[in-house]
């Protein structure tokens, strides 16, 4: 079916709103994770999620982001209180095997 | 803990040429790399994936080597094209990252017509 989708594509917020990024996995995937890629920056893992266990939350830069994620379908990444340094794209993968394969990812700009 | 790096940071080419991307990693220990094509303002495109166990793949114009011992894996292209354009990223899956892609920071890849 479709490859890995996510909404909004882009999105302009106020610092100290909260918003909220969604993805949608390629079905069947039982792995899903979230990077982030600051300007200028590699991609810098975030949060990992692999079917009913866990999640591997040790890539949270700070206790403002939060993840969730239904089963082995859609995830929701949550940031608090945005502040400016939050700027960036947010990509979402999915695997099912040995390949992980990308989103087109959520531009993020916080004024 | 992995780490990643591609050399050169920028590379601009004229049309035909062929060329070689570069990548190091600390951690051999890993399970497979693969490389991505990102255009600007898009997400990641998976242009090849080498398993542990592999020493190269190819797709068309583009192949990909291996040397796990040395941690070391090139990404060659042959008769660049303008469409070439993109930044290229190199990613390791495990080497002490377990189930995460490790990124390098990526080379941007210009081809002048």
């Amino acid at each position: 079916g479709a490859g890995v989708s996510q909404s909004p594509s882009n999105k302009v917020t106020e610092k100290g709103k909260d918003v909220e990024l969604r993805c949608d996995p390629i079905s069947g995937h039982t792995a899903l994770y979230w990077y982030r890629q600051r300007l200028g920056q590699g991609l810098e893992f975030l949060i990992y999620f692999q079917g009913n266990s866990a999640p591997d939350k040790s890539g949270l830069p700070s206790d403002r982001f939060s993840a969730e994620r239904t089963g082995e379908s859609v995830s929701t990444l949550t940031i608090q209180r945005t502040q400016q340094e939050d700027s960036a794209v947010y990509l979402c993968a999915s695997s099912g095997f040995n390949e992980q394969f990308f989103g087109p990812g959520t531009r993020l700009t916080v004024l | 803990k992995q780490e990643v790096t591609q050399i050169p940071a920028a590379l601009s080419v004229p049309e035909g040429e062929n060329l070689v991307l570069n990548c190091s990693f600390t951690d051999s220990a890993i399970y497979n790399l693969q490389w991505f094509r990102q255009d600007p303002g898009k997400g990641l495109t998976s242009l090849l994936l080498i398993q542990s166990s592999q020493r190269e793949q190819t797709s068309g114009r583009l192949n990909a080597s291996l040397d796990k011992s040395s941690g070391r894996s090139t990404l060659y292209i042959a008769a660049s094209q303008p469409g070439d354009s993109a930044t290229y990223l190199c990613a390791v899956w495990g080497g002490g990252s377990n189930y995460k892609l490790t990124f390098g920071k990526g080379t941007l890849l210009t081809v002048n017509p």
